[in-house]
């Protein structure tokens, strides 16, 4: 079956516009994660969902970062007036729960560069 | 505060020759650790998932040893080849936060050289 996938796969944008970057998790997994990997902090966690229950939203980095889950499936995460520390790739990744035993599973990332 | 090191950054070696990667965490109380590959430009790849009750996982060439007491795990990549080239990050979900999150290293770079 199909991997995770991102869309796009490179984003380029001026200071102060908002993005959304899309994730399409393997189907039939229940946990959805985001995480970002940038050149000064290394790959960190920013959200994550599982199911219908309340993400978990301590490794967002300001207001201006915002994620939902659609359907308990396709994810976006939205960041508002972007600023050049924004720039890193964001990478999604899915497991069929949190718990347990499962890998997570990684898509290729969005390569976001903020102007 | 939970930390997890991978050292050294960088590493190369020749063509044949055994590869071992370290990482270290700071809290023994884990509930499992994963070792990834990252190749340059692309996601992640996921090698071998060790639980907390697990002293090691096998994989072809790979082998992962966990011991939690002393808080550390290494990643053994047996007669390497150019192809191992890449990025190896060890990455931990703690016991307490195990609904969730992984916190990673940040990475072994490896180059394997012909």
């Amino acid at each position: 079956g199909a991997g995770v996938s991102q869309s796009p796969s490179n984003k380029v944008t001026e200071k102060g516009k908002d993005v959304e970057l899309r994730c399409d998790p393997i189907s039939g997994h229940t946990a959805l994660y985001w995480y970002r990997q940038s050149l000064g902090q290394g790959l960190e966690f920013l959200i994550y969902f599982q199911g219908n229950s309340a993400p978990d939203k301590s490794g967002l980095p300001s207001d201006r970062f915002s994620a939902e889950r659609t359907g308990g499936s396709v994810s976006t995460l939205t960041i508002q007036r972007t600023q050049q520390e924004d720039s890193a790739v964001y990478l999604c990744a899915s497991s069929w729960r949190p718990r347990g035993e499962e890998t997570q599973y990684f898509g290729p990332g969005t390569r976001l560069l903020v102007l | 505060k939970q930390e997890v090191t991978q050292i050294p950054a960088a590493l190369s070696v020749p063509e044949g020759e055994n590869l071992v990667l370290n990482c270290s965490f700071t809290d023994s109380a884990i509930y499992n650790l994963q070792w990834f590959r990252q190749d340059p430009g692309k996601g992640l790849t996921s090698l071998l998932l060790i639980q907390s009750s697990q002293r090691e996982q096998t994989s072809g060439r790979l082998n992962a040893s966990l011991d939690k007491s002393s808080g550390r795990s290494t990643l053994y990549i047996a007669a390497s080849q150019p192809g191992d080239s890449a990025t190896y990050l060890c990455a931990v979900k703690w016991a307490a936060d195990s609904w969730g999150k992984l916190q990673f290293g940040a990475g072994t770079q490896v180059v394997v050289t012909p």
